[in-house]
Order: C-alpha cells, then sequence, then structure tokens
C-alpha cells in the first residue's frame, strides 16, 4: 500500500520569510515517483516536479527548492524568500511499481503568506 | 491552449437527482482521472481509465459510474446523488504511466440537498 503524509495542515509566514513544506511518504516498491503539486485560490491543480526513486539529486528551481532523502523516506519543499502569489495549497503525491497509473496524493498543506 | 475541460463548473442537486459531469482533454492523453476533493481528506481517486474503452475502480467508487467513449471524453455519472457527494470533483490526464504528470481541470463544485 501506499501513503502520503503531509503532517502541516495550514502554514503561515511573512512574506519573505522562508519556508518548508513537509512530505514522507511510505511505499514497500524500490522504483516509485514523487511529485508536488501547487493548488492556488483559483483551485485548477498544477504540477511542479517529479523525482524518481533512483535520484536524489536535490533540485533548485528560482525560489523553490526540494530535497529527496530516501533513508528518511522524504521529499520536503523549501520556498525561499516567499512571496504573497505562493499562498495556495501544496499537494506531495507517489506513484509507485505495479501501479504506476494510479497516483495517491496526501492531504495538502495550505500555505498563507501574509504581506 | 484548453488542456482538460470540465463541464460544469458549478451544480446543485437535490437528494436522487442524476447528472452527469464531462471531463475532456485536448492532449492526446492516454489516460484520464476522476477526483474528489474533500476538506481534510486531500484527492481521492474515484476512476479512472488507461485508454478509450476502457475504465476501472479507484478508492472511492461507490456512487459513481463512468465512461470513455472517445480518447479526448472522460464522463463521471450520479446516478441517485446523495448529499455525502456534495464535493468537488477534479478531472485530470496524463499521457502515461511513468512517470505519471497529471493534467488538471479547473474543477466541478457539486452540491447535493
Amino acid at each position: 500500500a501506499q501513503k502520503v503524509t503531509q503532517a502541516q495542515t495550514e502554514i503561515s509566514v511573512v512574506e519573505k520569510e522562508d519556508v518548508t513544506l513537509d512530505c514522507v511518504y511510505e511505499t514497500r516498491d524500490t522504483t516509485y515517483y514523487l511529485f508536488w503539486y501547487k493548488q492556488p485560490p483559483s483551485g485548477e491543480l498544477v504540477f511542479l516536479i517529479r523525482r524518481n526513486s533512483f535520484d536524489e539529486q536535490n533540485e533548485i528551481s528560482g525560489r523553490y527548492s526540494w530535497n529527496f532523502q530516501k533513508s528518511t523516506s522524504s521529499f520536503n519543499f523549501t520556498i525561499t524568500a516567499s512571496q504573497v502569489v505562493d499562498s495556495a495549497v501544496y499537494f506531495c503525491a507517489l506513484s509507485a511499481g505495479g501501479s504506476y497509473q494510479k497516483v495517491t496524493f496526501g492531504i495538502g498543506t495550505k500555505l498563507q503568506v501574509i504581506p | 491552449n484548453a488542456g482538460v475541460t470540465q463541464t460544469p463548473k458549478f451544480r446543485v442537486l437535490k437528494t436522487g437527482q442524476s447528472m452527469t459531469l464531462l471531463c475532456a482533454q485536448d492532449m492526446n492523453h492516454e489516460y484520464m482521472y476522476w477526483y474528489r476533493q474533500d476538506p481534510g481528506m486531500g484527492l481521492r481517486l474515484i476512476h479512472y481509465s488507461v485508454g478509450e474503452g476502457t475504465t476501472a475502480k479507484g478508492e472511492v467508487p461507490d456512487g459513481y459510474n463512468v465512461s470513455r467513449l472517445k480518447k479526448q471524453n472522460f464522463l463521471l455519472g450520479l446516478e441517485s446523488a446523495a448529499p455525502s457527494q456534495t464535493s468537488v470533483y477534479f478531472c485530470a490526464s496524463s499521457l502515461g504511466a511513468t512517470p505519471n504528470i497529471q493534467y488538471f481541470g479547473a474543477g466541478t463544485r457539486l452540491s447535493v440537498l
């Protein structure tokens, strides 16, 4: 069985602060993919990043960075110098070998960036 | 550049009524999905399809039916709506299973009274 845990249901930060969103996953498969999606107030989920289980290299894209650690089964997402436009619900997700067509989503973390 | 389009955006039903939600994608994707989003529950998979003419059950399929007669369309039906089906419904599509990067529609907000 696959499981994704996002323990932080809501986070508030002041603009320009850094913020890290936690994601812990569970799977028995050795091959799997991890994802992050953003759901802005408009409602539509937008894909941010994917990472496969064989690539533990961290990734940076502008103010966004992702830290993948297999040893702790975590795939954390950091926003540096947060902005009001970052306010959204962020979902971590997992698809694993044997059932790649199904993606398991976490419950999401609602981020509010206060000006 | 439409992507994934859901119709309608909002709907109010009375208990026992039926309706169909339409999802259309113009990206020639093989896979399509229906999710429901409820507070504190995240996204839960209702049904999915891995190709034209095929459908499969997801995590919460009871009370729903689906059809994929054309590759670009995926319909979600509620035969006899119940208040427990009040939710926001999202359709998604993906090119394939590995990796399964999904593209989402804007959602349909359904209230069942």
